[in-house]
């Protein structure tokens, strides 16, 4: 069965200091990772995706397949970064139908 | 751009009533359209797989009957959901793939921005 953890119920950081979301997963197969991102009263969207290895509002997440982990990470946290995260998968390809983490409440304080 | 609309945004109705919550794709068509259900502060469970012109596919432990879902043309899905009672109040989404491929920036879908339902 597919499985996404994500140990953190909430994480608080102060502005400036890195920040790291820890996901992983469980999958019998080549999963697709995901980040997305709730801001608040806003629609879910995506922030960025294990294929792409782009970088999106300072955030990047490398995919290990050893550890099975996907953990998202920014040097400099920001206020506005403030929001709830998510790390999802799905099958890959055609394949649409995405599992979820619980979510990380990141709170970044001034 | 590609969108996707939820009505309504929020409801509130009295036990043992039934709510209908639609789904539409804007300027893409879906022949799949998920539909999830968030408790506060929580993960998005999916509850169930819509298809167009065939019966949905419902994820494990979830009642069909209790959660309608028609998928009536290739821009809407309804979730209905019959006999409403207060542990039913929760924040319905759905999301659609589009069928001409990938959405922006690769991702598998659109989100729609979510239905708030509240029984009393």
């Amino acid at each position: 069965a597919q499985r996404v953890t994500q140990p953190e119920k909430l994480l608080s950081v102060f502005k400036g200091a890195p920040v790291e979301l820890k996901c992983n997963y469980s999958y019998s197969g080549s999963p697709e990772l995901f980040w997305y991102v709730q801001y608040s009263r806003q629609r879910l969207q995506l922030l960025l995706r294990h294929i792409s290895r782009e970088s999106i509002k300072g955030f990047t997440a490398d995919l290990n397949k050893g550890e099975t982990s996907f953990h998202l990470k920014k040097p400099f946290a920001q206020e506005e970064d403030s929001a709830m995260y998510y790390c999802a998968l799905t099958g890959g390809g055609s394949n649409y139908k995405l599992t979820f983490g619980k979510g990380t409440l990141l709170t970044v304080n001034p | 751009g590609a969108v996707v609309s939820q009505h309504p945004s929020w409801v509130i109705c009295k036990s043992g009533t039934s709510v209908k919550i639609e789904c539409r794709s804007l300027d893409f068509q879906a022949t799949t359209m998920f539909w999830y259900r968030q408790f506060p502060k929580q993960s998005l469970m999916l509850m169930a797989t819509s298809n167009e012109g065939s019966k949905a596919t419902y994820e494990q432990g979830v009642e069909k009957d209790k959660f309608l879902i028609n998928h009536a043309s290739l821009t809407l899905s309804t979730l209905t959901v019959t006999s409403a009672h207060p542990e039913d109040s929760s924040f319905y989404i759905c999301s659609a793939p589009p069928l001409a491929g990938r959405a922006r920036g690769g991702d598998t879908q659109y989100f729609g921005p979510g239905t708030r339902l509240t029984v009393l």
